[in-house]
């Protein structure tokens, strides 16, 4: 099973700052990550797919990259509805998601 | 627009059958080389994919899964379902319906249910 560790667990940032959220893969997934935010009470949302695919309506703040077992999801400036966990999932070999991030309010 | 929706009883006995069904509105079940999944997520924790399956019946299963589990369609009622036996506390999870958002292979899911909390606890 492809293991997906994020990093930081938790990340306290204010708004208007930037966002680095890592996800690292336990083996190569080549560009078969993505990335979603789930709000409490709420389904995840899909942000990003295939490492850099914005969804259909998505911010242009939200920006995924990397390759292999490196990936980065940044939010170049949190607004306040972007406080949430964040959660990466590779489909490479079978599907699995990563632990997750919070971000909060700092 | 796409809706799924969960059911199914939030209560089972240990050693008993979870059994969930998803009903999807909006688009036919039929409509597309696309797999519909089941997810869930324990209380404070976070995602596992239990497994997808497509109209004509294919599917895939997560194998690292502890309890044995049956997904299945219904094209005529543009359902899909889900059975888990044996279960314990541990199988204790929100359970989610989505739908991948690209044809083929399972792979990301861009349309999903309400979730539906199953409480398995005698």
């Amino acid at each position: 099973e492809i293991v997906l560790t994020q990093s930081p667990a938790t990340l306290s940032l204010s708004p208007g700052e930037r966002a680095t959220l890592s996800c690292r893969a336990s083996e190569n997934v080549n560009r078969y990550l993505a990335w979603y935010q789930q709000k409490p009470g709420q389904a995840p949302r899909l942000l990003i797919y295939d490492t850099s695919n914005r969804a259909a309506g998505i911010p242009a703040r939200f920006s995924g990259s990397g390759s292999g077992t490196d990936f980065t999801l940044t939010i170049s400036s949190l607004e306040p509805e972007d406080f949430a966990v964040y959660y990466c999932q590779q489909r490479h070999n079978s599907l699995t998601f990563g632990g997750g991030t919070k971000v909060e309010i700092k | 627009q796409l809706q799924l929706q969960e059911s199914g009883p939030g209560l089972v006995k240990p050693s008993e059958t979870l059994s969930l069904t998803c009903t999807v509105s909006g688009g036919s079940i039929s409509g597309g080389t696309y797999y519909w999944g089941w997810i869930r997520q324990p209380p404070g924790k976070g995602l596992e994919w239990i497994g997808s399956i497509i109209y004509s019946g294919g599917s895939y299963y997560n194998p690292s899964l502890k309890s044995p589990v049956t997904i299945s369609v219904d094209t005529s009622r543009n359902q899909f379902s889900l059975k888990l036996t044996s279960v314990t506390a541990a199988d204790t999870a929100v359970y989610y319906c989505a739908r991948d958002l690209l044809a083929g292979r399972p792979n990301w899911f861009d349309s999903w249910g309400q979730g539906s909390l199953v409480t398995v606890s005698s």
